[in-house]
């Protein structure tokens, strides 16, 4: 089954503790995006990637990294989060046009 | 001003009736136009793509795209419960393809269709 994964589904941490949510995909997407979505500001791109070791930032970078070691992976990383990172987080890729873009289920982080 | 702006309801309507969703954005190079509809605790799902001006249909669903008002709609016609959802519109200026197309996102409305 084609499909995006995300883990994990939900995370309560701490300011300061560093936190890796995992993405993969198993259709051979070029392309894998984050982003969050908060009430009332929809969602909000935050890295992007064009395909292996190309990433780029998107609307709201800050406090995140990311890296694109092989096709089907693409972890955020954030160093050191903080409560405004509270929020629900959103892996897709697809192979090129918009219209493939598939999204995962999604990570929902509290940061106290 | 947002990009994209969208009327985040919550919009409540009787099975069975037309709903009518919109937004409008300010970005006049925008070219694709996409609805999402997230059920709740999963991620969004293509629903409709459309590409510059004109109507589409697919089932009880259309969408249209006025780019001289800088107006889409998404229509839902015999509403049905399994159509409560967040509804989100996106834009994007490219298709992507070999560039990197980047998503605009309302802030998406919430419907609920009740029996």
């Amino acid at each position: 089954e084609a499909q995006v994964t995300q883990n994990p589904r939900y995370l309560i941490t701490v300011t300061g503790k560093k936190l890796t949510v995992t993405c993969s995909q198993n259709m051979n997407h070029e392309y894998m995006s984050w982003y969050r979505q908060d009430p009332g500001l929809g969602l909000r791109q935050i890295y992007y990637s064009m395909n292996v070791e190309v990433t780029d930032k998107g609307d709201v970078p800050e406090g995140y990294k990311v890296s694109r070691k092989e096709k089907r992976n693409f972890p955020l990383i954030l160093e050191s989060p903080s409560p405004n990172q509270t929020s629900l987080y959103f892996c897709a890729s697809r192979w090129g046009s918009q219209e493939t873009q598939y999204f995962g289920p999604g990570t929902r982080l509290l940061v106290l | 001003q947002k990009e994209v702006e969208q009327d985040p309801g919550p919009l409540s309507v009787p099975e069975g009736a037309i709903v009518s969703l919109n937004c409008t954005y300010s970005n006049s190079a925008f070219q694709y136009f996409m609805w999402y509809r997230q059920y709740s605790r999963k991620g969004p799902e293509l629903l409709m793509y459309t590409y510059s001006s004109g109507n589409k249909e697919d089932g009880r669903f259309t969408a249209q795209v006025d780019k001289s008002s800088k107006y889409i709609s998404l229509f839902i016609r015999d509403s049905q419960p399994s159509d409560s959802a967040t509804y989100l519109c996106a834009m994007s200026v490219n298709a992507g393809g070999t560039s990197y197309g980047k998503l605009t996102f309302g802030q998406g409305t919430i419907l609920t269709v009740h029996p």
